[in-house]
């Protein structure tokens, strides 16, 4: 079992819809939950971070974390052609590794159709 | 303030020469993290450094990879005898304290190697 699994897509929205990115992962101890949004030929940039059960809103985006479930989530409302990107789920794990490596999720591809 | 800085941001050497990449963390960040990203394997965790700590090392792939940090800030990680396989883009990030929970890491813009 992969450790954290996303949809790879593409997900296709039009511009102004609301879009919703999956992710789940196998760590049933992992406490801290990152989206990072990644243009082609760019490095990651840190949109959300989430560490309760629950939503946690930022502007347009909202994070939503069901640890029961081992499933994160990001909403994107009143999506925008510049909203198209790569959108990686990562997960620091409970144990093993290093003291806070990240684990990441291959990655769902957002288009937002204007 | 500045991010995370990496150079170069490109890099083409041949196969059996030794390279170097450096990253310089953000301003005060103590936990410094090597990744890399190809497209077959995604994003990869290599090294990271917590302050003047020993680095866990436990993501590097083959003991060709080597890395230091000199005075708990600037990281060099060196590649020696350099394979096709390692063609990536090398990330650094950083981030305040590590740790397992609420560490929120930022990336530089990485170097692309390519191993010709």
């Amino acid at each position: 079992q992969k450790e954290v699994e996303q949809n790879s897509g593409p997900l296709s929205v039009p511009e102004g819809a609301i879009a919703s990115l999956n992710c789940t992962y196998s760590d049933r101890g992992s406490q801290s939950f990152f989206w990072y949004r990644q243009y082609s030929g760019k490095s990651p940039e840190l949109i959300m971070s989430i560490y309760s059960n629950g939503d946690k809103e930022d502007g347009r985006f909202t994070a939503q974390l069901n640890k029961a479930s081992q499933y994160v989530s990001l909403l994107i409302r009143d999506s925008q052609p510049s909203d198209s990107a790569t959108y990686l789920c990562a997960v620091i794990p409970s144990r093993g590794g290093s003291q806070g490596n990240l684990i990441f999720g291959k990655g769902t591809k957002l288009s937002v159709k204007p | 303030g500045a991010g995370v800085s990496q150079s170069p941001s490109n890099k083409v050497t041949e196969k059996g020469k030794d390279v170097e990449l450096r990253c310089d963390p953000i301003s005060g960040h103590t936990a410094l993290y090597w990744y890399r990203q190809s497209l077959g394997q995604g994003l990869e965790f290599l090294i990271y450094f917590q302050g003047n700590s020993a680095p866990d090392k436990s993501g590097l792939p083959s003991d060709r990879f080597s890395a230091e940090r000199t005075g708990g800030s600037v990281s060099t990680l060196t590649i020696q005898r350099t394979q096709q396989e390692d063609s990536a883009v090398y990330l650094c990030a950083s981030s305040l304290a590590g740790g397992r929970v609420y560490n929120e890491q930022f990336f530089g813009p990485g170097t692309r190697l390519t191993v010709l």
